[in-house]
């Protein structure tokens, strides 16, 4: 069974700092994607990143990026200059190759502080 | 292009009762998957159709079934609620049922069910 844990419930961050929010999976499957979605109040989900298993090369999108560690089951989310609209619910999720039901974390709320 | 769309938004219901959601995906889109959002328990995967059948299935009671349409439309149904059922539910929908490369699960806004 795949499980997804993110071990911090709330973080803060000033506006235009950088904050990091932690993800760790276990599996004994090699093949899968790891992502972070974004859920902001009362808004839909979004999907922010998105990590292949098998690219040893961290996934990047403008002020998003990961950090991968593959043998330590590591999928952390850096947001650089943080901004007002980063105000969200932030869910770590992995799906297995050729699946379709995404297991996902419990959540990070994430606060950006004028 | 619309975005994925549920009906209704929001819902009270009683226990004993049942209730459909619908879920209408991104144009062209075939597969739909469901969840269901509490604080308790998080995101739990239900079930996904691609092309009106169903490919997956969560570990949810029997009470939770769906099904598909033709049109890709998909509707949830919850018989006998329980109070434990008071969730936000999510379907998301994408292209061919397999995210991989550009293919995306495209979230809804959810479906606010109260079950008193």
């Amino acid at each position: 069974a795949q499980t997804v844990t993110q071990s911090q419930p709330e973080m803060s961050v000033q506006e235009a700092e950088t904050v990091t929010l932690s993800c760790t999976y276990d599996t004994s499957e090699s093949n899968y994607y790891l992502f972070w979605y974004k859920q902001p109040p009362s808004r839909q989900m979004i999907l922010v990143i998105r990590q292949e298993a098998y690219k040893q090369q961290n996934a990047t999108e403008n002020r998003f990026s990961v950090n991968f560690q593959k043998a330590a089951k590591s999928f952390s989310l850096k947001i650089s200059d943080s901004q007002l609209g980063d105000t969200a619910m932030y869910f770590c999720a992995f799906l297995l190759t050729g699946a379709n039901n995404l297991f996902f974390g419990t959540g990070t709320r994430l606060t950006v502080i004028p | 292009k619309a975005g994925v769309t549920q009906t209704p938004r929001y819902l009270i219901k009683t226990r004993g009762q049942q209730v459909t959601l619908s879920c209408s995906p991104i144009s062209g889109h075939r597969s739909v998957s469901w969840y269901q959002q509490t604080p308790g328990q998080g995101l739990q995967f239900l079930f996904e159709y691609f092309s009106e059948t169903q490919r997956n299935k969560g570990n949810f009671p029997g009470r939770f079934s769906g099904r598909q349409f033709s049109n890709s439309r998909s509707e949830m149904n919850v018989s006998t609620l329980e109070l434990g059922d008071s969730a936000l539910y999510l379907c998301a929908s994408s292209l061919l049922g397999s995210i991989l490369g550009d293919n995306e699960q495209f979230f809804g806004p959810g479906t606010r069910l109260t079950v008193l």
